[in-house]
């Protein structure tokens, strides 16, 4: 089938590194994505990473991808308060549909 | 313009009547999505168009949802006989030729079915 699956809910202190998780189940896929959504907002794409890669890094984002296990990972370094936002994994099947997982909402407190 | 735009923000409706979704894709753009948030739930695919090839409906929930894109430009989500249950945000996302590197989403139709 076609789950991508997250964790629903993170809560980190500001200043502290956030790891949110998903896991697909195409392993077809040919990319991977992170989307954010911000409140009352579209999605917009924070990175990406092929399949043939293992770690991708931009700046305060480390994306890391274990095939074997079909897991994907997201580390935000140094979370601050507008980081809080819905963050969407997603999977590229073998058309160009993406499928979505279901969101984690993280929430950074003082 | 210079991003997707959706049209209208949002949309309160009576069970039963029929709406229709509008979907401005940014110019040039050849593929557009159409996707339905629910509370609570994460995006769940409805349709695909690429081109002027035949498009993917495979996500459509229902044959009371129908999509079609004119000229290859604008779309038009339309659902009969609304139900209560098809409250969400529709959001449409349009990305340049095959390039699925990124999708660049409208700020979503919030239906409310009453």
């Amino acid at each position: 089938g076609e789950d991508v699956e997250q964790s629903l809910f993170l809560s980190v202190r500001e200043g502290d590194s956030s790891v949110i998780n998903c896991t697909y189940t195409d392993s077809s896929s040919t990319y991977l994505y992170w989307y954010k959504q911000e409140p009352g907002a579209g999605l917009q794409l924070l990175t990406y990473i092929f399949s043939n890669m293992d770690m991708k890094q931009d700046q305060r984002l480390t994306v890391l991808l274990n095939k074997k296990d079909k897991h994907l990972s997201l580390r935000i370094a140094d979370t601050q308060t507008g980081d809080s936002a819905i963050y969407f994994c997603a999977e590229s099947m073998g058309t160009d549909k993406l499928i979505f997982g279901t969101g984690t909402r993280l929430q950074v407190f003082p | 313009g210079a991003g997707v735009s959706q049209s209208p923000s949002n949309k309160v409706t009576e069970k039963g009547k029929d709406v229709e979704l509008r979907c401005d894709p940014i110019s040039g753009h050849t593929a557009l999505y159409w996707y339905r948030q629910s509370l609570g739930q994460g995006l769940e695919f409805l349709i695909y168009f690429q081109g002027n090839s035949a498009p993917d409906k495979s996500g459509l929930p229902s044959d009371r949802f129908s999509a079609e894109r004119t000229g290859g430009s604008v779309s038009t989500l339309t659902i009969q006989r609304t139900q209560q249950e098809d409250s969400a945000v529709y959001l449409c996302a349009s990305s340049p030729g095959k390039s699925r590197e990124k999708l660049f989403f409208g700020s979503g139709t919030q239906l409310s079915v009453l």
